[in-house]
């Protein structure tokens, strides 16, 4: 597509639950980033896949936290055992290379634990 | 540990004024320095960015300006514009490619 896809852009669920979001980054970009936007807060790292390396998971903030790219190009993040303060956006963003700059951010799923 | 701080957290400008936005990093290991613009429920959108060779980088009413020996970087958003009023992410990308954001400042142009 022309852009990255998140889904699903809304998500309301069950504190408990397990959730998946999807994005499908840019075809061809080989960078990855998963972010958290709180309420009218800045952009918290998550993770970050580049190429074929092991992720950089250093900001995931708890191991209910996780993540996978398949294939180098779509990537599921998964919140297991939802909490309250997981309520969110998630964004994802793509890049054609290392260090190329020009991160192309999605819309973001908007997480409402409940 | 934060890596790049931002400032000033909120911003309000009158209609044809000067936006100013400065970032400071710490790491000198950073080679690209963009700036992001996020209008509500949309994802951060790239702006304009600047290599640390370079000391000025302008594009339309929007300017970078970089000082390395500080460690420093600003925004300029000139004739500011009710249409600019967004929130202003400032960024820096190691030579991994890690992309690490600053705190945001929510910028507010008065018509």
């Amino acid at each position: 597509g022309a852009g990255v896809s998140q889904s699903p852009s809304n998500k309301v669920t069950e504190k408990g639950k397990d959730v998946e979001l999807r994005c499908d980054p840019i075809s061809g970009h080989t960078a990855l980033y998963w972010y958290r936007q709180s309420l009218g807060q800045g952009l918290e790292f998550l993770i970050y896949f580049q190429g074929n390396s092991a992720p950089d998971k250093s900001g995931l903030p708890s191991d209910r936290f996780s993540a996978e790219r398949t294939g180098g190009s779509v990537s599921t993040l998964t919140i297991q055992r939802t909490q309250q303060e997981d309520s969110a956006v998630y964004l994802c963003a793509s890049s054609i290379g290392q260090g190329a700059g020009g991160y192309t951010f999605g819309s973001g799923t908007r997480l409402t634990v409940v | 540990q934060q890596q790049v701080k931002q400032s000033p957290q909120s911003l309000i400008v009158q209609k044809g004024g000067i936006s100013i936005i400065n970032c400071a990093y710490e790491n000198t290991a950073f080679d690209y320095f963009p700036w992001y613009q996020q209008f509500p429920g949309k994802g951060p959108a790239l702006l304009i960015a600047i290599r640390p060779d370079v000391s000025e980088k302008k594009e339309g009413r929007f300017t970078i300006s970089f000082n390395k020996s500080a460690k420093q970087f600003s925004l300029h958003i000139m004739d500011s514009q009710p249409g600019d009023s967004a929130t202003y992410f400032c960024a820096a990308i190691n030579q991994g490619g890690k992309l690490i954001f600053g705190q945001g400042t929510e910028l507010s142009v008065k018509p």
